[in-house]
């Protein structure tokens, strides 16, 4: 079984400052980590995703996360909040194809996040 | 196509009425799931396909929910009898088996139920 908790539905920052989006995850088995981001009536983009290289991910727009397996985490950081980036972000945790999960993605609540000037 | 692509993007039904949507997934692209996202939730697992094997199933949420993909490509989901708590958005995603390889969603289908 896996599972999500995303900490904090909504963060709100100013332009410029850090932005820190948390998400701590449980699995059975070594997970496959992602995150999404959606913007209003639009599909899930991808942010970045976790393979069991290395620990530290880069994703595009400046993003990254951490995977921390002793803390179970995987926290993502942008270290300047654009104006661009509010929206609403999404972890989520899936394993390997082999076995019943079938790779099948579970999300957590989502974090809102809203950038002030 | 380059992407997945839903439609319709937006449909109302009266309460009662069947309805289906349908995806289009990446050409090539074995794995196809489904995710059901109701208002201020994240997506839910409905179910998911491989080539045209649906091998899982345990999301749906009642008998009222169908899905099939018979040429292992475009992929319909249908709703008979639709109620009220249907109204979400359905999105459809797309992978080649290892899910290392990341999951392409389409923009969705947000189904209004009145």
């Amino acid at each position: 079984a896996q599972s999500v908790t995303q900490l904090g539905s909504h963060v709100s920052v100013s332009e410029g400052a850090l932005v820190l989006l948390r998400c701590n995850y449980s699995s059975s088995v070594p997970p496959y980590l992602f995150w999404y981001v959606q913007y209003p009536n639009q599909g899930l983009q991808l942010l970045l995703k976790y393979t069991s290289a290395a620990t530290l991910v880069k994703g595009i727009n400046g993003f990254e996360a951490e995977f921390k397996k002793s803390k179970t985490s995987f926290h993502l950081t942008k270290p300047s909040a654009h104006m661009s980036d509010a929206a609403e972000y999404f972890c989520a945790v899936s394993t390997d194809a082999g076995g019943t999960s079938y790779g099948k993605l579970t999300f957590g609540q989502g974090t809102i996040l809203t950038v002030h000037p | 196509g380059a992407g997945v692509s839903q439609s319709p993007r937006y449909k109302v039904a009266k309460r009662g009425q069947d309805v289906a949507l349908r995806c289009d997934p990446i050409s090539g692209h074995v794995s196809l799931f489904w995710y059901q996202q109701a208002l201020g939730q994240g997506p839910e697992f409905l179910t998911y396909f491989q080539n045209e094997a649906q091998l899982d199933k345990s999301g749906l949420p009642s008998d009222r929910f169908f899905a099939e993909r018979p040429e292992g490509s475009v992929s319909t989901l249908k709703i008979q009898r639709t109620q009220q708590e249907d109204s979400a958005v359905y999105l459809c995603a797309s992978s080649l088996v290892s899910p290392s390889y990341g999951y392409t969603f389409g923009s969705g289908t947000r189904l209004t139920v009145v």
